[in-house]
């Protein structure tokens, strides 16, 4: 029979167009974020971590949105390029004490 | 700086036959985390490591599977005798703290006939 492969959330955006990836957690417990990129044929890359002593954080076109009380995270890309076509996780720990807990990951297209 | 580092990139082999994976974590990293990404099921963690000893294997499927790691800058993921629901791309992971980052190697792709 035919297999269900997982369903990833996809996004797909303009280039030059900014993106919003998000993320839902659910251990209030979690006090560091990260956000990984995965490329085809790639293992995830990090790309930005936030602790919960912070709401936002800045990159090189990136920036990490934390809101502790609804147990939301966010990566925004500004002026997506077509290199930023990837699968996005978003990953989790308590304390430091605890491996990371990874999302399932959203697919991003960005359209030339 | 090299990074972490998997061997071999893609393996192909028959159902019944060991498989061994192999990774070289990032110099100075305590810790070692094997992954297996799959379709159905996504990124799950398997079994991680710290200063060389094993520290949660609750992820491990099935007893055909086992890992070790001899030294700092080893460790390996065997399957034996192996099938073809273990095909998958594998991972290996190393970082500085238990919760802190990790840096991927880029996987070994494994495909069971």
């Amino acid at each position: 029979g035919e297999s269900v492969g997982l369903h990833l959330p996809t996004l797909s955006v303009q280039e030059g167009d900014n993106s919003i990836i998000n993320c839902a957690y659910s251990n209030s417990a979690s006090d560091y974020f990260i956000w990984y990129k995965q490329e085809s044929g790639k293992g995830p890359q990090f790309i930005i971590d936030i602790r919960s002593n912070m709401d936002k954080r800045q990159g090189q076109r990136v920036t990490v949105l934390l809101n502790k009380t609804v147990k939301h995270l966010s990566l925004q890309i500004a002026a997506t390029q077509p290199g930023d076509s990837a699968v996005y996780f978003c990953a989790e720990s308590s304390s430091g004490n605890t491996p990371l807990v990874f999302g399932k990951g959203t697919r991003l297209s960005v359209i030339a | 700086d090299a990074g972490v580092i998997q061997s071999p990139r893609h393996e192909v082999t028959e159902m019944g036959q060991e498989v061994t994976l192999r990774c070289k974590p990032i110099s100075g990293h305590d810790y070692l985390f094997w992954y297996r990404q799959t379709m159905m099921r996504g990124l799950e963690l398997l079994i991680y490591f710290n200063n060389n000893v094993p520290i949660d294997d609750s992820g491990m499927p099935e007893d055909r599977f086992s890992a070790k790691m001899p030294n700092a800058s080893f460790s390996t993921l065997k399957i034996q005798p192996s099938e073809p629901r273990d095909s998958a791309v594998y991972f290996c992971a190393s970082s500085l703290r238990e919760g802190g980052p990790q840096h991927f190697g880029d996987g070994t792709r494994l495909s069971i006939l």
